[in-house]
């Protein structure tokens, strides 16, 4: 699993609450990524990094925002959650170089009520 | 958006029976890479096939790639009831290590 966390790994909330779900890494991959999987769409890709203070948007990105201040932490935050956010999330990283794996997290179920 | 589509989006077979996945995407790619997903988990990688390659072996799974169709298909030899999962294929373009996966192709091997 290349020592990959993400904490919390359930959790339900209300909506117009703001939420944040914890990405860790122990191997210090530059390459992270956050994704939401629904049901008919597979993954979709949110935010991802490749380095530190270095993010940009996936192809959802609106509603989220991401920070990483340390090689190991990748942080996803909902503004202000909205039912449409409930969903599985995964994080990822990708190892580069010529091989390039992605190795995902275990995910976090997200409810919004 | 250069996401991959599966086909079919389900497949049910008996055990020990082959079983072929395919993948459809839409711009050019350095490589492209199947994943498996048993249920509630994370994906797992499964093997990578380069844009330069057309085929490629890993244990009971065959990769193949077509360029020129912009298509890629998996298939799993002498099934087991353990490969129950759904599978998907993930392209890489190269853009700043972005993949995009498709929907995926849900496998039900019956014992």
């Amino acid at each position: 699993d290349a020592g990959i966390t993400q904490s919390p790994r359930h959790k339900v909330t209300e909506t117009g609450t703001p939420v944040t779900l914890r990405c860790h890494q122990t191997e210090n991959h530059r390459y992270m990524y956050w994704y939401r999987q629904d049901p008919g769409h597979g993954l979709r890709l949110i935010h991802y990094s490749y380095g530190v203070k270095d993010t940009d948007k996936g192809e959802v990105s609106d509603g989220y925002s991401v920070s990483r201040s340390k090689t190991e932490d990748f942080l996803l935050t909902l503004e202000s959650a909205t039912s449409s956010q409930t969903s599985v999330y995964f994080c990822a990283i990708s190892t580069g170089g010529e091989r390039n794996e992605q190795f995902f997290g275990p995910g976090t179920r997200l409810t919004v009520l | 958006s250069q996401q991959g589509e599966e086909d079919p989006q389900a497949l049910s077979i008996q055990e020990g029976e082959n079983a072929t996945m395919n993948c459809s995407y839409k711009t050019s790619i350095n490589n492209l890479q199947w994943y498996r997903q048993n249920s509630g988990r994370g994906l797992v990688h499964l093997i990578l096939i380069r844009s330069n390659e057309r085929e490629k072996h890993s244990g009971r799974l065959r990769v193949t790639l077509d360029t020129s169709k912009k298509s890629s298909s998996l298939l799993i030899t002498a099934s087991r009831a353990a490969d129950t999962a759904s599978y998907f294929c993930a392209t890489d373009a190269g853009n700043f290590n972005k993949f995009y996966f498709g929907s995926g192709t849900k496998l039900n091997v019956k014992p």
